[in-house]
């Protein structure tokens, strides 16, 4: 099975830019969850996605949005981008098949903003 | 959600035995404690998960003693492309809910020639 996959790799805005990042789940994952990675503050959870609903959302600003759709893809929105949003961006999906499913995750989307 | 303590930081060298312990001494009766390896600029990877006692896989073992508030990640035999920082993760259901996973420092393992 292909693996988690995160498009871009990289990339570069400025501040004020708004930006889309793409995550397609391993197939048959219903799941789709996304972190934020930054030195600093270490992997933090955005938010989660499953059968197009989200179903939990970390402690972000209304700028971090996303969605799913019926394939199970997934997409997180970052609008107004601002320095300290520099970070990868990690998607994750899972099974959700029995209870202790564990994640899958991409390799990331590195953004940077200047 | 259980808080887990890892150290900071390990060395070793090729070919040693690595043992990295993680404790967790609020750890429910439902929790499973998983542990995941980082590289750089890549996402973690799922390494083993465990429950009680021991679990082995061909990347490595997981130690679980019988009170459950830690557990020991054993790696046999490492080599240089096991530089990476190891994650420590405790929580039930990660299927239900991934906002219930919280990840910790996690331990820097440096292996050395």
């Amino acid at each position: 099975k292909a693996g988690v996959t995160q498009t871009p790799r990289y990339l570069i805005k400025t501040r004020g830019q708004q930006v889309t990042l793409s995550c397609s789940p391993i197939s048959g994952h219903r799941s789709v969850s996304w972190y934020q990675q930054t030195p600093g503050q270490g992997l933090q959870f955005l938010f989660e996605y499953f059968s197009e609903t989200q179903r939990n959302k970390g402690n972000f600003p209304g700028r971090f949005s996303g969605r799913q759709f019926s394939n199970s893809r997934s997409e997180m929105n970052v609008s107004t981008l601002e320095l300290g949003d520099s970070a990868l961006y990690l998607c994750a999906s899972s099974s959700l098949e029995g209870n202790n499913s564990p994640l899958h995750f991409g390799n990331g989307t590195r953004l940077t903003v200047t | 959600l259980a808080k887990t303590t890892q150290p900071i930081s390990m060395d070793s060298y090729e070919g040693q035995e690595v043992n990295i312990t993680c404790s967790h001494n609020n750890i429910a009766t439902n929790d499973y404690i998983t542990w995941y390896q980082q590289f750089p600029s890549q996402g973690p990877r799922f390494i083993i998960q465990g429950y009680k006692t021991k679990v082995t896989n061909e990347v490595a073992s997981l130690f679980i003693p019988a009170d459950r508030k830690s557990s020991t990640l054993s790696l046999p035999r490492v080599s240089l492309s096991d530089t990476a920082v190891y994650y420590c993760l405790v929580g039930d259901s990660f299927g239900s809910s991934a906002s219930k996973i919280i990840f910790g420092s996690g331990t820097r393992l440096s292996i050395r020639p």
